[in-house]
């Protein structure tokens, strides 16, 4: 079965402050994506990394790619109260062949 | 973007009714169609997956007479949670992608449907 570990599970901050979201595997995958939930809501697909060493960045958003495409991060600098939600990783391809897997998932509070 | 529309966003229910939850890609055609199940602050959790024109796959422990998935068209796939129990109670979420081996890299999800079974 292959897995991804997602760490911190639940991250608390106040506004302002930087953090770190982790996706680890001993899996290859071909692409890792990363989504943002918000309660009640489906995931909104926030970008999808492909190369490794790979680096993209989405605003206050940095996304990057372990070089042997096993691992990947999430850095939001200076968050704010609306980065609040349910952040998911999720790999595609590796072992489980057509398939996502998703990591167990990072609730963030930003604190105003 | 693409659009992929999920109906009913909530439903209430009594035990042992049966529930439709639909999916549809509203501008592209999905060959294939996954269907989630996710409980509060927890990550989606995969039930089974959707080819257009054939059989489910279903994930291990996922009772495929409990949960009937039926893709009959390549716009169109309906999850139905049969006699349902309050332990069925959680969020749907279905997604949408293409074809062939990279289906799932480039999945648009539906908003949910939220299920409380009474």
């Amino acid at each position: 079965t292959q897995l991804l570990e997602q760490s911190p599970q639940f991250l608390s901050i106040q506004e302002g402050e930087n953090l770190t979201v982790y996706c680890n595997s001993s899996s290859v995958f071909s692409s890792l994506q990363w989504y943002r939930q918000e309660p009640g809501e489906g995931p909104v697909l926030l970008v999808t990394v492909v190369t490794g060493g790979e680096v993209k960045k989405l605003k206050r958003l940095t996304f990057q790619f372990g070089d042997a495409r096993k691992d990947s991060s999430l850095h939001i600098t200076a968050a704010q109260p609306g980065d609040t939600g349910l952040y998911l990783c999720a790999g595609a391809g590796g072992t489980s062949y057509g398939k996502l897997t998703f990591g167990q998932g990072t609730i963030l509070t930003v604190h105003p | 973007g693409a659009v992929v529309s999920q109906h009913p966003s909530w439903v209430i229910c009594k035990s042992g009714t049966s529930v439709k939850i639909e999916c549809r890609s509203l501008d592209f055609q999905a060959t294939t169609m996954f269907w989630y199940r996710q409980f509060p602050k927890q990550s989606l959790m995969l039930m089974a997956t959707s080819n257009e024109g054939s059989k489910a796959t279903y994930e291990q422990g996922v009772e495929k007479d409990k949960f009937l998935i039926n893709h009959a068209s390549l716009t169109l796939s309906t999850l139905t949670v049969t006699s349902a129990h309050p332990e069925d109670s959680s969020f749907y979420i279905c997604s949408a992608g293409g074809a062939g081996p990279a289906a799932n890299e480039k999945l648009f999800f539906g908003s949910g449907t939220q299920l409380s079974v009474l």
